[in-house]
């Protein structure tokens, strides 16, 4: 079945350091991949989404790339802030081959704390 | 503010007991989605409505069961509950039928279950 593998966190950076978050992805199809932003005490954020291979999601200066050959959506920052401090989800949605039916799976989540 | 609204915020109930979750989507939007996060399984997503369609299922377990109303309101019933039931409950409303579309999450209900 659809799965998401995302880094084990968690992931400490000192402010303005490169960040990358791993996120690989086992699908039958050709899915949707999603990253999400949980801020402490609240409900999941869209962060960015690509819906096809070779597609760039991009926004608040994070970026991931769908990668087919190496089913791979990881997320990237240049230069992170410490309001990124969070827990990213990585999540896949594939419709089923009735089209009548979706799944929906996300990765585990990885922690990330950005140190002043 | 997401504009998504869940109540109770917390709540706590017995084993073996029903309780039932409230969500009201933002203004226009026609889908409701629920998900279950706990620290043991992480973000399983349960079941998702559209204009009062059920439209997919995830993990839900057959003592839970939600349903969407005429005024686009969702309610998810948890039934027979058990210790391992205690988590977070969010909802997520968005304005199209399926997950491409941007979901907006509410604040969450937490249950505990003793």
């Amino acid at each position: 079945g659809d799965s998401v593998t995302q880094m084990e966190g968690p992931v400490t950076l000192s402010e303005e350091a490169f960040l990358t978050i791993n996120c690989t992805y086992t699908a039958t199809g050709y899915p949707s991949l999603f990253w999400y932003v949980q801020y402490p005490g609240e409900g999941l954020q869209l962060l960015l989404k690509a819906t096809k291979a070779d597609d760039k999601g991009s926004n608040k200066g994070f970026e991931a790339t769908y990668r087919k050959e190496t089913t791979s959506f990881h997320l990237e920052k240049g230069s992170v802030q410490v309001s990124d401090s969070a827990v990213y989800f990585c999540a896949l949605s594939e419709i089923d081959s009735g089209g009548s039916n979706y799944k929906l799976t996300f990765g585990k989540g990885t922690l990330l704390t950005v140190n002043p | 503010d997401s504009g998504v609204t869940q109540t109770p915020k917390h709540l706590i109930t017995a084993t073996g007991q029903r309780v039932t979750l409230r969500c009201s989507p933002r203004s226009g939007d026609l889908s409701v989605y629920w998900y279950q996060q706990s620290l043991d399984q992480g973000l399983q997503f349960l079941i998702h409505y559209y204009n009062g369609e059920e439209r997919a299922k995830g993990n839900i377990l057959e003592r839970f069961s939600a349903q969407q109303f005429p005024d686009l309101h969702s309610e998810l019933n948890l039934s027979s509950l058990e210790l391992g039931d205690s988590a977070l409950y969010f909802c997520a409303s968005s304005v199209g039928p399926d997950p491409s579309y941007e979901q907006y999450f509410g604040p969450g209900t937490r249950l505990t279950v003793t």
